[in-house]
């Protein structure tokens, strides 16, 4: 079963892109990489997700290595609302479940 | 497009008390997700529906908590009888199907429960 590994917290600067690295190096082939945050108080909310090519919405890009081991969230110009807690999650290969871990808290500072 | 709705949003109950909690996916969402949220930890599901029926509960502690989607659209989460350690945040999701189809799941703003 696919397990991700995030940084536990990360800062930005307003106005620059933040890169959060997750690494899923036991992902199989079928398997999509998720991505949501949390702003305190707030359910989760949907960013993006991706099974082999690169994605991008209005809200971020999503860039998944050749061997799909890894992949980075990319957010093009962090705001002071982006300050949240971003959850990497691979679909648990075993259920149909999204099962989240400890998740990365990103601090975007003026 | 509407999201995915719940009720309450705040709930104070005694131990021992019981409580529900409802749950409107978004429109056509065949695939319904309960999760509970203790802070500072990730959420954690408890019970998955396909259409009206379970797909999966393993982790659904069902000796007082029980989850109905009788009519395959809203759906209804009970503990009875609460304890303290149910103080959490109960999060309702929605997926249009399976997620292996490709598809994203999209959360409500869930319900707090204080149980005291």
């Amino acid at each position: 079963d696919a397990k991700t590994t995030q940084p536990t917290s990360m800062d930005c600067a307003e106005g620059r892109a933040a890169n959060l690295p997750c690494n899923h190096s036991t992902i199989s082939g079928n398997e999509y990489v998720y991505w949501y945050r949390q702003i305190h108080s707030q359910g989760p909310q949907y960013i993006i997700h991706g099974l082999k090519n690169n994605e991008t919405n209005e809200m971020a890009s999503l860039i998944i290595t050749e061997d799909r081991k890894s992949s980075t969230l990319i957010l093009p110009h962090a705001t002071l609302r982006d300050t949240a807690v971003y959850y990497c999650i691979v679909r648990f290969r075993a259920g149909n479940m999204l099962t989240f871990g400890g998740g990365t808290r990103l601090m975007v500072k003026p | 497009e509407a999201g995915v709705a719940q009720s309450p949003r705040y709930k104070i109950i005694e131990k021992r008390q019981s409580v529900a909690f409802w749950c409107n996916p978004i429109s056509g969402h065949a695939t319904l997700y309960w999760y509970q949220q203790i802070l500072g930890q990730g959420p954690k599901l408890l019970i998955q529906f396909q259409n009206n029926g379970v797909v999966d509960d393993s982790q659904l502690p069902k000796d007082r908590f029980s989850a109905e989607r009788l009519k395959g659209v809203d759906s209804t989460l009970k503990i009875q009888p609460a304890k303290l350690e149910d103080s959490a945040v109960y999060l309702c999701a929605s997926s249009l199907d399976f997620l292996f189809r490709g598809v994203a799941a999209f959360f409500g703003q869930g319900t707090r429960l204080t149980v005291v």
